[in-house]
C-alpha cells in the first residue's frame, strides 16, 4: 500500500553508465516531481510534470531526461553518470501544483564508482 | 529570491521542549510546510500553516508564524529519543510554482 514508491531503493554503478529509478504513486496525484539529496542532505528541486507536462526543469545536466508515460508514473533516466551524480534521489507527488503537501518516496541511493 | 535558511543543529535532552526555526523570504507564500527525515527515509509531512494563520497546534507539535518577519518555528514538547531526525522547512514559492525547502536542522535527542 505504499503511496509514493521509488525502484530501485539501491543503485551502485560505474561511472559512464546509464541508468533509470522509476516512481508510481497511487495516490491519485496529478503532478510529481525529481529531488536530488546530496551528502548535506541539502535538497534540490530537479523536475516537476504536471498531467505529464513538465512545468519545472531546473538547472540539470542534459543527461538527466525525465519521462511521465502517465500522471502515476515519472520515471528519470540518467546517461553517462559521473562521480558527482552520487547522492540521494526523491521521487514526491502532489494534487496540484500550489498549495498542497508533497508526499514523498523513501529515496534511492545511488553511488557512482 | 528564494530562500528558506534554518540552523542545521539543535540538541536538547529527552522530556525538554525542542524550538526549530525558520526564515523565509517569499512574502506571498501561501502555506508553509514542517517535513520530518528520519534516517534513511524520505520526508514525512509533519505539519503546516496557512499564511493567514498565527499558531497551529497539533498534538505535542506547535507552530509559530511570524508573517511580518517572514519567521516560522515548530515546537516539539516533552521531546523523545524518537524524535530524533532532520526537520525540513518548507515554502511554496508563488513565482515558480515550486516548493523551497531549508538545509534541515539535526535535532539530537539525548536520553
Amino acid at each position: 500500500d505504499t503511496a509514493v514508491s521509488q525502484t530501485p531503493k539501491y543503485l551502485v554503478t560505474q561511472m559512464g553508465n546509464d541508468k533509470s529509478i522509476k516512481c508510481e504513486q497511487n495516490l491519485g496525484h496529478d503532478t510529481m516531481y525529481w529531488y536530488k539529496q546530496d551528502s548535506k542532505k541539502f535538497l534540490k528541486i530537479m523536475f516537476s510534470y504536471n498531467n505529464k507536462e513538465l512545468i519545472i526543469n531546473e538547472t540539470v545536466p542534459n543527461r538527466f531526461s525525465p519521462k511521465s508515460p502517465d500522471k502515476a508514473h515519472l520515471n528519470l533516466h540518467i546517461n553517462s553518470l559521473e562521480l558527482g551524480d552520487s547522492a540521494v534521489y526523491f521521487c514526491a507527488s502532489s494534487q496540484g501544483r500550489n498549495n498542497q503537501p508533497q508526499h514523498f518516496g523513501d529515496g534511492t541511493r545511488l553511488s557512482i564508482l | 529570491g528564494e530562500d528558506v535558511e534554518q540552523s542545521l543543529f539543535l540538541s536538547v535532552r529527552e522530556g525538554d521542549s525542542s524550538v526549530i526555526n525558520c526564515t523565509y523570504t517569499d512574502s506571498s507564500s501561501t502555506y508553509l510546510y514542517w517535513y520530518k527525515q528520519e534516517p534513511g527515509a524520505g520526508l514525512q509531512l509533519l505539519t503546516y500553516i496557512f499564511s493567514n494563520m498565527d499558531m497551529k497546534q497539533d498534538q505535542r507539535l506547535t507552530v509559530l508564524l511570524n508573517k511580518k518577519d517572514k519567521h516560522l518555528s515548530l515546537r516539539i514538547a516533552d521531546t523523545q529519543t524518537g524524535d530524533s531526525a532532520i526537520y525540513f522547512c518548507a515554502e511554496i514559492y508563488t513565482g515558480g510554482f515550486k516548493t523551497i525547502f531549508g538545509a534541515g536542522t539535526r535535532l539530537f535527542v539525548k536520553a
